[in-house]
């Protein structure tokens, strides 16, 4: 159990261009998921707190109106990059508590994306 | 201020022998303790937590963890790894106050033949 997933696995768009990434949790309702950046050899980087219903928590220093979230249901968020650039190039990784665990994150596959 | 840190970030080790990845985490992160590892190009998995109870935590794939309150560690042990151990592996933290998780900067393990 316990499983989220994440689509597309990669994907490669150009500069000034827009791509959505969706995290679903297949098999529990979660009312709040995360979003992290990891950079090449690094560690991850938190980037917002998506919760359903409501407005995301963003981290410090990240552009909430690049990084678009939307939390459409208990099953479903989407990370929108906007007007992607180079620097935007990242793996992205999404994560979900599921009901009934103590604090425990049940992470995507990630997400890699490229932009040219 | 780093809240979890992990001390090595590149750990070599033979086929078979020990290893001990080092964690220590600081006040401002609460005592709920997590190891995860990430194969390349994959997502992390939740190898084991520690949260309350005994201090020593046994996980899956052979791992285990003691939480020492004393030295504000959490260090991650296996006593004979293989070759599919191989891996970069994160130790975090709950944020005290919160529900984020507060990362190491990952130790990747190489377990050579």
């Amino acid at each position: 159990g316990a499983v989220v997933s994440q689509h597309p696995s990669w994907v490669i768009c150009k500069s000034g261009t827009s791509v959505k990434i969706e995290c679903r949790s297949l098999d529990f309702q979660a009312t709040t998921m995360f979003w992290y950046r990891q950079f090449p050899k690094q560690s991850l980087m938190l980037m917002a707190t998506s919760n359903e219903g409501s407005k995301a928590t963003y981290e410090q220093g990240v552009e909430k109106d690049k990084f678009l979230i939307n939390h459409a249901s208990l099953t479903l968020s989407t990370l929108t990059v906007t007007s992607a650039h180079p620097e935007d190039s990242s793996f992205y990784i999404c994560s979900a508590n599921p009901p009934g665990t103590t604090y425990e994150q049940y992470f995507g596959p990630g997400t890699r994306l490229t932009v040219t | 201020a780093q809240s979890v840190t992990q001390l090595d970030s590149q750990v070599p080790v033979f086929e078979e022998a020990p290893v001990e990845l080092r964690c220590n985490y600081s006040s401002s992160v609460s005592v709920y303790l997590f190891w995860y590892v990430q194969y390349p190009n994959q997502g992390l998995q939740l190898l084991l937590k520690y949260l309350s109870g005994s201090t020593l935590v046994k996980g899956i794939n052979g791992f285990e963890a003691e939480f020492n309150k004393s030295q504000t560690s959490f260090h991650l042990r296996k006593p004979s790894v293989h070759i599919s151990d191989t891996a970069e592996y994160f130790c975090a933290g709950i944020q005290g106050g919160s529900e984020k998780l507060v990362f190491g900067k990952g130790t990747k393990l190489t377990v050579n033949p």
